[in-house]
């Protein structure tokens, strides 16, 4: 069975560019979630789908930060304009369903840094 | 405020000694708690969860257990390997309507051989 993919792997732009990653999670699960993880630290939620619906973004910083998951399949998650402070992991997961009894299957993220 | 806090310092065993990691908590009263794997480039990889009526899980060389009163779990790896090497990260639910898991900051397991 394919895991969570992501790309790209590597991402470095200058900021106040734009930027944006690609997951397309494992085929059935329902729930996609995006983490950014900070050096040191661990996933922190950015986004949570329920199929196409966002159903938490909370913690996503509305003014740069968007996210779509068009039929309820891949998603992808933009920057615009990168921040220096944005240098993080961005990882993306998946889950057959949203509840926290359900492991969620995390892709090998996006290292993203801004110069 | 709420808080999650797993050993900052680097863990060093010996191959063949139990390694002991803790998860403590406060301000949550967590339903389920998850402990995860992550490698150096990689993303975090599931390995045990936890309900709160359980005072403790295995899985093979692991052993998970969840104390609500005391707000800690502890994991527990025994005879291990230094394969076993990585970071691991504690996550519990924040409770609520929000249905999201909330992540430690990881402890880094380096075993000897």
């Amino acid at each position: 069975e394919a895991g969570v993919v992501q790309s790209p792997r590597y991402k470095i732009i200058e900021k106040k560019q734009p930027v944006a990653f690609w997951c397309n999670p494992i085929s059935g699960h329902n729930t996609l979630y995006w983490y950014r993880q900070n050096l040191g630290q661990g996933p922190e939620l950015l986004i949570r789908y329920e199929n196409e619906e966002a159903v938490d973004d909370s913690q996503l910083p509305k003014d740069r930060f968007s996210a779509e998951r068009l039929k309820g399949v891949d998603s992808t998650l933009k920057i615009q304009p990168a921040e220096l402070g944005d240098s993080a992991v961005y990882l993306c997961a998946s889950s057959p369903g949203g509840t926290p009894d359900n492991e969620q299957f995390f892709g090998p993220g996006t290292r993203l840094t801004v110069l | 405020s709420q808080k999650i806090e797993q050993n900052s310092e680097a863990l060093n065993i010996q191959e063949g000694k139990t390694a002991t990691l803790t998860c403590n908590y406060t301000n949550y009263s967590p339903a389920y708690l998850q402990w995860y794997r992550q490698d150096p480039g990689r993303g975090p990889v599931f390995l045990l969860l936890i309900r709160e009526n359980e005072k403790e899980k295995r899985k093979e060389r692991l052993k998970v257990t969840f104390d609500t009163t005391l707000k800690q779990s502890l994991f527990h790896i025994t005879a291990s390997q230094p394969a076993d090497s990585a970071t691991y990260l504690c996550a519990l639910d924040h409770g609520g309507a929000t249905n999201k898991l909330i992540f430690g900051t990881g402890t880094l397991l380096a075993v000897q051989p």
